[in-house]
């Protein structure tokens, strides 16, 4: 069983759909990520919390809303997206936010969203 | 330029063989360095970290780093099918997470 887990795996969803993902973290971490996965194309990092607080939106358009009631869950908020949205959702945490020595990033299986 | 840059290749090697890996980054101030391997549908795993300068092994694996050229390698001893994937280089920049490359398809060849 993972650390980290997402749900849904899949998500196919219209522009004007509202739903969410769903990120749940079992390691002990206080820091949790989005990152988003594009065909080609570098891992982009979404947001970060650090023990339930953002502390970096990486200039992410306002459709994408983040909630992390907790630190162990993280949610993604998605409504009115663009078919370019479509990608692969990846949520991850690590013990601290900022990265040292051996402070390493564990990634959920990730979310596949298609907007049509 | 790219923060952190890799050939996307795909690289193909013989079973057997040793395939080698590289990357390079932009920010001078970079503390440690990561690889990830990803295979098709699936999420990024942790295969190894480095932060000094040399060599760190670990079974096949072997990371290098030179930060004077800013640049780090991984080297896959005895390659097996089974390691074809794509391999993210990832760089700890100082930010809050890591800045990744866009990876490099590794194709071992049976």
């Amino acid at each position: 069983e993972t650390g980290v887990t997402q749900t849904p795996r899949h998500l196919v969803m219209g522009m004007t759909n509202k739903k969410s993902l769903k990120c749940e973290q079992h390691l002990g971490h206080n820091a949790m990520y989005w990152y988003k996965q594009s065909a080609k194309k570098p891992l982009e990092l979404m947001f970060v919390y650090s023990l339930e607080e953002r502390v970096e939106n990486n200039s992410v358009p306002s459709r994408f809303s983040p909630e992390c009631p907790n630190s162990s869950h993280l949610f993604l908020h998605l409504h009115t997206l663009q078919p370019e949205d479509s990608a692969l959702y990846l949520c991850a945490s690590s013990l601290e936010e900022g990265l040292f020595s051996g402070n390493t990033i564990y990634f959920g299986e990730g979310s596949w969203l298609t907007v049509v | 330029q790219k923060e952190v840059e890799q050939n996307s290749g795909p690289l193909s090697v013989p079973e057997g063989a040793i395939a080698s890996l590289n990357c390079t980054y932009s920010d001078r101030g970079s503390q440690s360095f990561f690889w990830y391997r990803q295979y098709s549908g699936k999420s990024p795993e942790l295969i190894m970290f480095i932060y000094s300068n040399g060599d760190k092994e670990d079974g096949r694996f072997t990371a290098q780093l030179n930060k004077a050229s800013q640049y780090v390698s991984l080297l896959i001893r005895d390659s097996q099918p089974s390691d074809s994937a794509t391999y993210l280089c990832a760089v700890n920049t100082g930010r809050r997470a890591l800045t990744f490359g866009s990876g490099t398809r590794l194709q071992v060849q049976p």
